[in-house]
């Protein structure tokens, strides 16, 4: 029952620091997605991708970058980390059928903090 | 994707019903109407869908207005664990984009 998993939980980096945030799921969905969450505020898309291989730009993609070698993996990097991108990150991942946009399931976040 | 309105917060006594509301008066004819919330500072949890029609599943139910520019969730026991940020978010083949949504605080 695994669905998404994040890894890792928490994370201290300092400021230059690169770090790759993973995220796996074990439900063959096509669909990925990275989000951020800045205090008190809601989800913003960084990138996404529609399937192994394929890779887009969200609101906020500047500073990070993905890949989709795999369907079940989504890796988020982080090459020079900055402050402004202390957050919680989620990834989450959906199918999609033909008639209607399935419903995206999140892992439970990484936590990261850039000092 | 239409943008969607919604109180920024409410109270709920607990076992009553929570009917939440949310504005999309924009909406497509295509768009579904979805509604995830967030507990805490957990990852968003899928709640239900519709596009028309009412739908219930076992933690919801979505009432949907005939003219679609608006919608309610309703939790119909509310408990303390239902105490989260609700997002109603309209969507067709687009990644969720997340406002500040509803917040809900039942109360003892």
């Amino acid at each position: 029952n695994a669905g998404v998993t994040q890894t890792p939980k928490f994370r201290i980096l300092k400021i230059g620091q690169s770090m790759t945030l993973q995220c796996a799921q074990d439900m063959n969905h096509n669909y990925m997605y990275w989000y951020r969450q800045d205090p008190g505020m809601g989800l913003k898309l960084i990138y996404y991708s529609v399937g192994a291989g394929i890779t887009d730009k969200g609101e906020v993609p500047n500073g990070y970058n993905v890949s989709r070698s795999t369907t079940e993996d989504f890796p988020l990097r982080l090459e020079l980390a900055a402050p402004s991108q202390t957050s919680v990150y989620f990834c989450a991942s959906s199918s999609s059928t033909g008639r209607s946009n399935q419903p995206q399931h999140f892992g439970d976040g990484t936590r990261l903090s850039i000092l | 994707d239409a943008k969607t309105t919604q109180p920024p917060s409410m109270d709920c006594a607990e076992g009553r019903a929570a009917n939440l509301p949310c504005n999309h008066s924009t909406i497509s004819g295509n768009e579904y109407v979805y509604w995830y919330r967030q507990i805490h500072s957990q990852g968003p949890q899928y709640i239900i869908h519709g596009l028309k029609n009412n739908e219930t599943n076992e933690m919801a139910s979505l009432i949907i207005t005939e003219d679609r520019k608006s919608s309610t969730l309703i939790l119909p026991h509310a408990t303390l664990r239902d105490t989260a940020v609700y997002y109603c978010i309209v969507r067709l083949n687009t990644p969720l984009v997340f406002g500040k949504g509803t917040r809900l605080s039942v109360i003892a």
